[in-house]
Protein backbone atom coordinates (compact mmCIF):
# COMPACT_ATOMS: atom_id res chain seq x y z
CA UNK A 1 0.00 0.00 0.00
CA UNK A 2 0.71 3.71 -0.45
CA UNK A 3 2.31 5.01 2.37
CA UNK A 4 1.05 9.14 2.85
CA UNK A 5 3.26 10.87 5.96
CA UNK A 6 2.09 14.36 6.79
CA UNK A 7 4.02 16.91 8.26
CA UNK A 8 3.47 18.69 11.10
CA UNK A 9 1.52 16.19 13.21
CA UNK A 10 0.30 19.62 14.84
CA UNK A 11 -0.19 23.47 14.38
CA UNK A 12 -0.70 26.24 16.42
CA UNK A 13 -1.59 28.87 14.15
CA UNK A 14 -2.65 32.72 15.18
CA UNK A 15 -5.72 34.04 13.58
CA UNK A 16 -4.89 35.45 10.34
CA UNK A 17 -1.68 34.00 9.62
CA UNK A 18 -0.62 31.35 7.26
CA UNK A 19 -0.75 27.52 7.98
CA UNK A 20 0.81 25.19 5.64
CA UNK A 21 0.85 21.40 6.01
CA UNK A 22 2.99 18.93 4.18
CA UNK A 23 2.07 15.86 2.66
CA UNK A 24 4.06 12.91 0.75
CA UNK A 25 3.39 9.71 -0.68
CA UNK A 26 5.92 6.51 -1.22
CA UNK A 27 4.66 6.81 -5.03
CA UNK A 28 3.98 8.76 -7.10
CA UNK A 29 -0.06 10.02 -7.42
CA UNK A 30 -0.08 10.58 -11.42
CA UNK A 31 -1.30 8.10 -13.22
CA UNK A 32 -1.79 7.52 -16.52
CA UNK A 33 -4.69 9.29 -17.35
CA UNK A 34 -3.75 12.14 -16.29
CA UNK A 35 -4.85 12.99 -13.01
CA UNK A 36 -2.92 13.09 -9.84
CA UNK A 37 -5.31 11.09 -7.34
CA UNK A 38 -4.32 13.46 -3.76
CA UNK A 39 -6.81 14.53 -1.76
CA UNK A 40 -7.51 16.82 1.32
CA UNK A 41 -9.80 16.88 4.15
CA UNK A 42 -10.58 18.63 7.02
CA UNK A 43 -12.57 16.85 10.19
CA UNK A 44 -13.73 19.46 12.21
CA UNK A 45 -14.36 18.25 15.89
CA UNK A 46 -17.26 16.07 15.93
CA UNK A 47 -18.04 15.95 12.84
CA UNK A 48 -17.25 13.48 9.74
CA UNK A 49 -14.32 14.44 7.29
CA UNK A 50 -15.30 17.49 4.39
CA UNK A 51 -13.11 17.73 1.31
CA UNK A 52 -11.59 20.68 0.65
CA UNK A 53 -9.44 20.05 -2.21
CA UNK A 54 -9.34 17.23 -5.23
CA UNK A 55 -6.94 15.94 -7.31
CA UNK A 56 -4.15 18.66 -5.79
CA UNK A 57 -5.33 22.04 -6.23
CA UNK A 58 -9.14 21.70 -7.07
CA UNK A 59 -11.15 23.42 -4.41
CA UNK A 60 -14.59 21.41 -3.80
CA UNK A 61 -17.82 23.34 -3.75
CA UNK A 62 -18.24 25.85 -0.99
CA UNK A 63 -14.60 25.35 0.21
CA UNK A 64 -13.18 29.16 0.77
CA UNK A 65 -10.31 30.35 -1.88
CA UNK A 66 -8.02 31.01 1.10
CA UNK A 67 -7.53 27.11 1.00
CA UNK A 68 -5.43 25.90 -1.94
CA UNK A 69 -3.39 23.19 -2.57
CA UNK A 70 0.23 22.14 -4.74
CA UNK A 71 2.24 19.88 -5.67
CA UNK A 72 3.15 16.62 -8.09
CA UNK A 73 4.48 13.25 -7.97
CA UNK A 74 4.63 12.08 -4.14
CA UNK A 75 4.96 15.96 -2.53
CA UNK A 76 1.99 17.78 -1.83
CA UNK A 77 1.31 20.70 0.08
CA UNK A 78 -2.12 22.64 1.37
CA UNK A 79 -2.11 26.23 2.56
CA UNK A 80 -4.54 27.90 4.37
CA UNK A 81 -3.39 32.09 3.32
CA UNK A 82 -4.99 33.55 6.62
CA UNK A 83 -6.58 31.01 9.30
CA UNK A 84 -9.91 31.84 10.89
CA UNK A 85 -11.33 30.53 13.74
CA UNK A 86 -13.59 27.85 11.70
CA UNK A 87 -10.63 25.93 10.39
CA UNK A 88 -9.47 24.38 12.96
CA UNK A 89 -9.49 20.57 12.94
CA UNK A 90 -7.48 17.54 11.63
CA UNK A 91 -6.38 17.88 8.25
CA UNK A 92 -5.87 14.62 6.18
CA UNK A 93 -4.45 14.19 2.57
CA UNK A 94 -5.40 11.11 0.94
CA UNK A 95 -4.69 9.10 -2.54
CA UNK A 96 -7.06 6.95 -4.63
CA UNK A 97 -4.79 5.59 -7.28
CA UNK A 98 -4.57 2.33 -6.35
CA UNK A 99 -7.94 0.73 -5.48
CA UNK A 100 -6.79 0.14 -1.69
CA UNK A 101 -6.91 4.17 -0.60
CA UNK A 102 -4.62 5.18 2.05
CA UNK A 103 -4.83 8.25 4.42
CA UNK A 104 -2.21 10.28 6.24
CA UNK A 105 -1.87 10.59 9.57
CA UNK A 106 -3.84 13.85 9.93
CA UNK A 107 -2.36 17.11 10.93
CA UNK A 108 -4.67 18.69 14.28
CA UNK A 109 -4.58 22.39 13.66
CA UNK A 110 -5.57 24.67 16.95
CA UNK A 111 -5.91 28.53 16.94
CA UNK A 112 -3.76 30.78 19.59
CA UNK B 1 -30.51 15.81 -0.05
CA UNK B 2 -27.79 13.13 0.29
CA UNK B 3 -28.43 11.15 3.45
CA UNK B 4 -26.07 8.42 4.69
CA UNK B 5 -27.21 6.63 8.05
CA UNK B 6 -25.39 4.20 9.36
CA UNK B 7 -26.73 1.15 11.95
CA UNK B 8 -25.39 -1.59 13.56
CA UNK B 9 -22.56 -1.03 15.51
CA UNK B 10 -22.50 -2.08 19.30
CA UNK B 11 -19.96 -3.79 21.92
CA UNK B 12 -18.90 -7.37 20.88
CA UNK B 13 -16.93 -9.73 21.72
CA UNK B 14 -13.28 -10.54 20.10
CA UNK B 15 -13.78 -13.40 17.69
CA UNK B 16 -17.61 -12.48 17.14
CA UNK B 17 -19.02 -11.21 13.68
CA UNK B 18 -21.28 -8.09 12.79
CA UNK B 19 -23.28 -7.05 10.04
CA UNK B 20 -23.32 -3.00 10.01
CA UNK B 21 -25.69 -1.46 7.38
CA UNK B 22 -26.15 2.15 6.01
CA UNK B 23 -29.21 3.29 4.07
CA UNK B 24 -28.71 6.11 1.21
CA UNK B 25 -31.17 8.64 -0.11
CA UNK B 26 -31.03 11.74 -1.79
CA UNK B 27 -29.22 10.27 -4.76
CA UNK B 28 -29.69 7.43 -7.50
CA UNK B 29 -27.88 4.79 -5.51
CA UNK B 30 -27.10 2.49 -7.87
CA UNK B 31 -25.26 5.02 -10.20
CA UNK B 32 -22.51 4.84 -7.47
CA UNK B 33 -19.52 3.40 -5.69
CA UNK B 34 -19.67 3.71 -1.62
CA UNK B 35 -17.22 3.38 0.53
CA UNK B 36 -16.79 2.01 4.63
CA UNK B 37 -14.02 4.37 6.22
CA UNK B 38 -12.78 3.93 10.26
CA UNK B 39 -11.67 5.86 12.61
CA UNK B 40 -10.26 4.42 16.01
CA UNK B 41 -10.93 5.98 19.21
CA UNK B 42 -8.79 9.23 18.96
CA UNK B 43 -7.00 7.99 16.20
CA UNK B 44 -6.73 8.81 11.93
CA UNK B 45 -9.08 7.53 9.42
CA UNK B 46 -8.12 4.43 8.20
CA UNK B 47 -10.28 3.14 4.69
CA UNK B 48 -11.79 -0.08 4.82
CA UNK B 49 -13.48 -1.50 1.67
CA UNK B 50 -15.08 -0.15 -1.61
CA UNK B 51 -17.87 -1.82 -3.96
CA UNK B 52 -18.85 -0.87 -7.27
CA UNK B 53 -22.43 0.60 -8.04
CA UNK B 54 -22.89 -3.04 -9.63
CA UNK B 55 -21.25 -4.47 -7.14
CA UNK B 56 -18.74 -6.50 -9.12
CA UNK B 57 -15.85 -4.86 -7.82
CA UNK B 58 -14.85 -4.92 -4.37
CA UNK B 59 -11.60 -4.09 -2.83
CA UNK B 60 -10.63 -4.48 1.01
CA UNK B 61 -7.75 -2.78 3.39
CA UNK B 62 -5.11 -5.41 4.43
CA UNK B 63 -6.70 -4.83 7.85
CA UNK B 64 -8.97 -6.63 7.34
CA UNK B 65 -9.17 -8.82 3.83
CA UNK B 66 -10.50 -12.03 4.50
CA UNK B 67 -12.25 -11.37 7.62
CA UNK B 68 -15.12 -8.31 5.98
CA UNK B 69 -16.88 -8.35 3.52
CA UNK B 70 -18.98 -5.35 1.77
CA UNK B 71 -22.11 -5.55 0.05
CA UNK B 72 -24.76 -3.72 -1.50
CA UNK B 73 -28.93 -4.66 -2.18
CA UNK B 74 -29.44 -1.21 -4.94
CA UNK B 75 -33.56 -2.40 -4.57
CA UNK B 76 -32.96 -1.16 -1.09
CA UNK B 77 -30.33 1.50 -1.26
CA UNK B 78 -28.52 0.19 1.37
CA UNK B 79 -24.63 -0.58 1.76
CA UNK B 80 -23.83 -3.72 4.18
CA UNK B 81 -20.64 -4.62 5.55
CA UNK B 82 -19.91 -8.20 7.48
CA UNK B 83 -17.39 -8.02 10.14
CA UNK B 84 -15.63 -11.38 10.99
CA UNK B 85 -13.37 -12.68 13.36
CA UNK B 86 -13.40 -9.39 15.18
CA UNK B 87 -10.79 -7.99 16.66
CA UNK B 88 -9.69 -5.51 19.57
CA UNK B 89 -8.19 -3.22 16.98
CA UNK B 90 -11.29 -3.11 14.91
CA UNK B 91 -12.70 -1.03 17.29
CA UNK B 92 -13.89 2.55 15.38
CA UNK B 93 -16.37 4.54 14.35
CA UNK B 94 -17.57 3.40 10.87
CA UNK B 95 -18.61 5.69 8.16
CA UNK B 96 -20.29 4.75 4.93
CA UNK B 97 -19.53 7.13 2.25
CA UNK B 98 -20.45 7.95 -1.19
CA UNK B 99 -17.89 8.56 -4.29
CA UNK B 100 -17.94 11.42 -5.98
CA UNK B 101 -18.96 9.92 -9.29
CA UNK B 102 -17.48 6.86 -11.44
CA UNK B 103 -13.59 6.54 -10.44
CA UNK B 104 -13.19 9.97 -9.10
CA UNK B 105 -11.03 9.01 -6.71
CA UNK B 106 -12.85 11.40 -3.58
CA UNK B 107 -15.60 10.90 -1.17
CA UNK B 108 -17.83 13.57 -1.38
CA UNK B 109 -20.60 12.98 1.23
CA UNK B 110 -19.76 10.97 4.48
CA UNK B 111 -22.53 9.68 7.49
CA UNK B 112 -21.94 10.36 11.28
CA UNK B 113 -20.91 7.12 11.71
CA UNK B 114 -21.43 3.87 14.00
CA UNK B 115 -19.62 2.78 16.47
CA UNK B 116 -18.27 -1.06 17.11
CA UNK B 117 -16.43 -1.51 20.39
CA UNK B 118 -14.98 -5.29 20.03
CA UNK B 119 -13.97 -5.87 23.87
CA UNK B 120 -14.17 -9.02 26.18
Amino acid sequence: DIVMTQTPLSLSVTPGQPASISCKSSQSLLHSDGKTYLYWYLQKPGQSPQLLIYEVSNRFSGVPDRFSGSGSGTDFTLKISRVEAEDVGVYYCMQSIQPSWTFGQGTKLEIK
Amino acid sequence: EVQLVESGGVVVQPGGSLRLSCAASGFTFDDYTMHWVRQAPGKGLEWVSLISWDGGSTYYADSVKGRFTISRDNSKNSLYLQMNSLRTEDTALYYCAKEAYDSSGFIDYWGQGTLVTVSS
